[in-house]
């Protein structure tokens, strides 16, 4: 399984572009990248997923580089309510290949106003 | 849709108790999985299942078992309890690329 590496923790004031960047070295071919977000108290909620390039929703961005050894959440303009932890995740999600995805550390993004 | 669906939101046991966490979803996902998550930490995979009938264990899966009788159900079960399993449970199920979160189960061992 290839293991991610993120920043612990990120502060940022309201209005502000976040950039939280992953690290996950041993990417497989198969693997696709998901990020999470977790409020206290409540279950992780699916943010945004890509496999390269940019993916874009009405929430945020992701950037992967050519060489899939990293990838960059982009939060434009965070508001209070972005204070959360952010979670990496990489994984192979075809039916054979939907194994053990499993969490990483987080980083805790805290917004000031 | 209920979505994720899990039962109870808190538990007290005692060492040596056993119990079942019951876990439910509504939206036909064959991917079901367990996670337990530790103050301040990041969650954990237990137990996974890609279908009825067929389960795996994920990175912790001492002291606990599952089983998948129907795409909806996914129930955990503690056999004995222990102090070191005192965390928040998160069931999730997924349809493929994303998945979908229960509420938790916040289990106190003592």
């Amino acid at each position: 399984l290839a293991k991610t590496t993120q920043p612990i923790s990120m502060d940022s004031y309201e209005g502000q572009e976040v950039n939280i960047t992953c690290s996950h070295n041993n990417i497989a071919t198969n693997d696709y990248i998901t990020w999470y977000q977790q409020f206290p108290s409540q279950g992780p909620r699916f943010i945004i997923q890509g496999y390269k390039t940019k993916v874009t929703n009405e929430v945020a961005s992701l950037f992967i580089p050519a060489d899939r050894k990293s990838s960059t959440l982009s939060l434009p303009r965070v508001s209070l309510s972005d204070t959360a932890v952010y979670y990496c995740l990489v994984g192979d999600l075809s039916d054979t290949g939907r194994r053990a995805l499993t969490f990483g550390s987080g980083t805790r993004l805290q917004v000031q106003p | 849709n209920a979505g994720v669906t899990q039962t109870p939101k808190f538990q007290v046991l005692k060492t040596g108790q056993s119990m079942t966490l019951q876990c439910a979803q509504d939206m036909n996902h064959e991917y079901m999985s367990w996670y337990r998550q530790d103050p301040g930490m990041g969650l954990r995979l237990i137990h996974y299942s890609v279908g009825a009938g067929i389960t795996d264990q994920g990175e912790v899966p001492n002291g606990y078992n599952v089983s998948r009788s129907t795409t909806e159900d996914f129930p955990l079960r503690l056999l004995s309890a222990a102090p070191s399993q005192t965390s928040v449970y998160f069931c999730a199920s997924s349809p493929g690329h994303e998945q979908y979160f229960g509420p938790g189960t916040r289990l106190t061992v003592t």
